[in-house]
């Protein structure tokens, strides 16, 4: 899981404004995910790609975009159309497009002011 | 939606004894059972997976059983340690093809000393 990385690891937003959050993997994986997490809760999925220019809403889609330009980054959007994006940001990647061992990346913590 | 149920979602053991975490999951074409560990602060790290085809999995003192039958799935650990103390979540593949993965609310565990 080394091979994922995320960045900022912090980032403040005030609101109204969109916010991009980066995920960047070498493992040459397929798949990739956007999760968030908020405190004492599991991960809920947010998008998710299983190949280049090719992606689907997971269950919290509402409030997100994404893109896949290029087989290792996968950023996220926030928009100001989220109405609670204060969380943890968690992206993910794959080797195998149907269920398989998920590699998480380091995460981004969102606060919006 | 189809969905994962954790229980419980706090454990206290004492330093040695065992620990049990359990799942059930509402999917029957899940077919794909990953355990993950977090760390406060930290990405999740997979420490065991079982798939359907096997009905008990183990890892020095890491056990995952499977039940297919009543959808059910337990994470063991055995003579537990301080460094176990973490967040565990379960997970179970769902969607067509089971491209996705849908998690638990997560376990704390904390072992005393």
């Amino acid at each position: 899981d080394g091979g994922i990385t995320q960045s900022p690891k912090y980032l403040f937003r005030k609101e109204g404004q969109n916010v991009t959050l980066s995920c960047e993997q070498n493992l040459n994986h397929d798949a990739m995910y956007w999760y968030r997490q908020d405190p004492g809760q599991g991960l809920r999925l947010i998008y998710y790609s299983q190949i280049v220019n090719d992606f689907q809403k997971g269950d919290i889609a509402e409030g997100y975009s994404v893109s896949r330009e290029k087989k290792e980054s996968f950023p996220l959007t926030v928009t100001s159309a989220q109405k609670n994006p204060t969380a943890f940001y968690l992206c993910a990647s794959s080797i195998l497009v149907t269920a398989d061992e998920q590699f998480f990346g380091p995460g981004t913590r969102l606060t919006v002011l | 939606g189809e969905n994962v149920e954790q229980h419980p979602s706090t454990l206290s053991v004492q330093e040695g004894d065992s620990a049990v975490i359990k799942c059930t999951y509402s999917d029957s074409a899940s077919n794909y059972f990953p355990w993950y560990k977090q760390e406060l602060g930290k990405r999740p790290q997979l420490i065991i997976d079982i798939r359907s085809n096997v009905g008990e999995k183990k890892d020095q003192r890491i056990a995952v059983t499977l039940n297919k039958t009543a959808k059910h799935f337990s994470l063991h650990i055995t003579e537990t340690q301080p460094e176990d103390s973490a967040v565990y979540f379960c997970a179970a593949s769902i969607g067509q093809g089971a491209q996705k993965l849908v998690f638990g609310q997560g376990t704390r565990l904390t072992i005393n000393p």
